[in-house]
Order: structure tokens, then C-alpha cells, then sequence
């Protein structure tokens, strides 16, 4: 099973500021790496996969970056309705496995 | 518009069985792969289980393997997830997500919750 390790567990950045997340696999997953936000209350939403490319409707603030056991998503400028849980998940081998969360949270 | 719809979830003894199920409508189901992914409360992601378009290719998690079934029905645009032996475990919101390998639209999920 390839462990996905998100970094940091919580982060607190100020509104319109850039946040970093990252994700580390145990194991390379090539570039087959996805990554959510989810909100209290509700399903996870697909921001990115294949590492980089954004899905239909995510805005451009929102990138994704790197391949085989190193990933960051990156949000450029931060807006209210960004602060959420994000998770990473790899999709390389069945057993798909999600990282932990990054909790973002307002400064 | 995609929407998924999941119904089913419950309260249910150690031991018992429910069945779930996710509605589907908004595009060509029969075309797409599709998952269960569940959220116990409070925690993270964990994919249980999916199924390819023509149900020819059929993944479990080791958690569940042997315990839950996943099928479609495609006529009726239908996901199912059969879950039998019951573990306190299991106790979980589970999703419905379209997608094999990445879930693009989930539906609203369904709580399951197994206590005596």
C-alpha cells in the first residue's frame, strides 16, 4: 500500500496570501496524483489530477505540481471560500490511498 | 447537470447488511467507471470499491474484500453496494463518485452506522 503523507496538518495563512500544500508518497506514483477540497458538511470536490491539470471549473488560483513521491498544490491568492480541508490521493496502483488532510484556516 | 444520489444508509446491528444505492443522472452512465469511497467521522478518505463501465473489472479494498459486493445496473443508471457482515468499522458517510481512478462528481453520501 503506497502511504500518502500530507504537510502541514493545519495551516494558517490570511486571506489573499498564497498557500502551499504538500504531499509526499511512500512509494513513486509517476504523475498519478489528485487532489480535493472538501468543506464542512460536504463531498470532496476534484481540483487537480494527473499532479497539474486543474478539473472543469477550478479556477486558475489552484496549480499543482511534481511527480513520483513529491506534490505541491499551490492556491495563489486566497479567497474566503478557499479555507477547507484539502486531501491528496494516489491513483497509481489499486489500492488508491489519500493522504491525511491539510486543514487551511484563516490567519 | 451530473448528479449522483446515494440512499440506503442506516442504523444496523454487528453482523447485519444494507444496501446501498446511487442514482445517477446527467450523462452516460453506462460509459463511466464508478467508485464507493467512504469518510468514517471525523477522518479521512478510504476507497472502497470500484467497478468498471461493463462491470467487467471489479476492485475492493482488503478492509472490505469478501464482506461488500459492488454492481450497476446500467438500463436503470444504478450504482450498488451490497454490504454484508457488518463491523462497528464501517461506520462511515459512504460516497458515490464517477470516476476509476479519480472521483470528478460525488453525490451528497449516505451515512451508515453500525452499533448494537
Amino acid at each position: 500500500e503506497v502511504v500518502m503523507t500530507q504537510s502541514p496538518a493545519t495551516l494558517s495563512v490570511s486571506p489573499g496570501e498564497r498557500a502551499t500544500l504538500s504531499c509526499r508518497a511512500s512509494q513513486s506514483v509517476s504523475s498519478n496524483l489528485a487532489w480535493y477540497q472538501q468543506k464542512p458538511g460536504q463531498a470532496p470536490r476534484l481540483l487537480i489530477y494527473g499532479a497539474s491539470t486543474r478539473a472543469t471549473g477550478i479556477p486558475a488560483r489552484f496549480s499543482g505540481s511534481g511527480s513520483g513521491t513529491e506534490f505541491t498544490l499551490t492556491i495563489s491568492s486566497l479567497q474566503s471560500e478557499d479555507f477547507a480541508v484539502y486531501y491528496c490521493q494516489q491513483y497509481n496502483n489499486w489500492l488508491y490511498t489519500f493522504g491525511q488532510g491539510t486543514k487551511l484556516e484563516i490567519k | 447537470q451530473v448528479q449522483l444520489v446515494e440512499s440506503g444508509g442506516g442504523l444496523v446491528q454487528p453482523g447485519g447488511s444494507l444496501r446501498l444505492s446511487c442514482a445517477a443522472s446527467g450523462f452516460t452512465f453506462s460509459d463511466y467507471y464508478m467508485s464507493w469511497i467512504r469518510q468514517a467521522p471525523g477522518k479521512g478518505l478510504e476507497w472502497v470499491s470500484y467497478i468498471s463501465s461493463g462491470a467487467g473489472f471489479i476492485y475492493y479494498a482488503d478492509s472490505v474484500k469478501g464482506r461488500f459486493t459492488i454492481s450497476r445496473d446500467n438500463a436503470k443508471n444504478s450504482l450498488f453496494l451490497q454490504m454484508n457482515n457488518l463491523r462497528a468499522e464501517d461506520t462511515a458517510v459512504y460516497y458515490c463518485a464517477r470516476g476509476g481512478s479519480t472521483g470528478d462528481w460525488w453525490g451528497q453520501g449516505t451515512l451508515v452506522t453500525v452499533s448494537s
